[in-house]
């Protein structure tokens, strides 16, 4: 399958500061890109979609001033955590995908706010 | 209410047992049905897809029942390795997939 890569694969912050994770697909173009989180023992739950060059589709809950995504070619895909709090701490993962075809996962960013 | 519900588990069985998880979506809209396998701290990863035909892959079969918005997967002689926790996907063209809670499986030697 398709490679997707996240980076940084585990971030830990203070409170108030700004978090940027990347998302990348490595050997195809992504139309879509999602972004989840999944708390412990949760599910995991979209945050938002992104598709390139227009604005990000934010799921309803989810502050779209506070998590600010760009999605500027078809291969990078960025989230920006800003102001984080210790709540923000999560599992954030993105996935990528090619129009209707199979979502690819990247490996997830452990972010820990203290 | 939850798009996608899973009994969470845990599932604890012994190495060789047949377990079967179970799923239910609300959105009778939803067109595709998918299993993910996501190990503890990893990303999720397709197991298999699932069709109202049935659809086998080696010990792992998946069934689809429309008419009741239910999804199975059923794991043959359970090895060691399988012990993940086990996310039901529905999805509705258009849309990012939604996933459930999760079913953890524990499977012990």
């Amino acid at each position: 399958g398709a490679v997707v890569s996240q980076h940084p694969s585990w971030v830990i912050c203070k409170s108030g500061t700004s978090v940027k994770i990347e998302c990348r697909s490595l050997d195809f173009q992504a139309t879509t890109m999602f972004w989840y989180r999944q708390f412990p023992k949760q599910s995991l739950m979209l945050m938002a979609t992104s598709n390139e060059g227009s604005k990000a589709t934010y799921e309803q809950g989810v502050e779209k001033d506070k998590f600010l995504i760009n999605h500027a070619s078809l291969t990078l895909s960025t989230l920006t955590v800003t102001s984080a709090h210790p709540e923000d701490s999560s599992f954030y993962i993105c996935s990528a995908s090619l129009s209707e075809g199979e979502q690819f996962f990247g490996p997830g960013t452990r972010l820990t706010v203290l | 209410r939850k798009e996608v519900e899973q009994d969470p588990g845990p599932f604890n069985v012994p190495e060789g047992a047949t377990v079967a998880f179970n799923c239910t979506y609300s959105n009778s809209a939803s067109q595709s049905f998918f299993w993910y396998r996501q190990d503890c701290r990893k990303e999720p990863k397709l197991l298999m897809s699932v069709y109202s035909s049935g659809n086998e892959d080696g010990r792992f079969t998946a069934q689809l029942n429309r008419a009741s918005q239910y999804i199975s997967l059923l794991i043959r002689d359970s090895k060691l390795s399988d012990s993940a926790t086990y996310l039901c996907v529905a999805k509705r063209s258009g849309y990012a997939l939604n996933f459930g809670k999760g079913t953890s499986l524990l499977v012990t030697p």
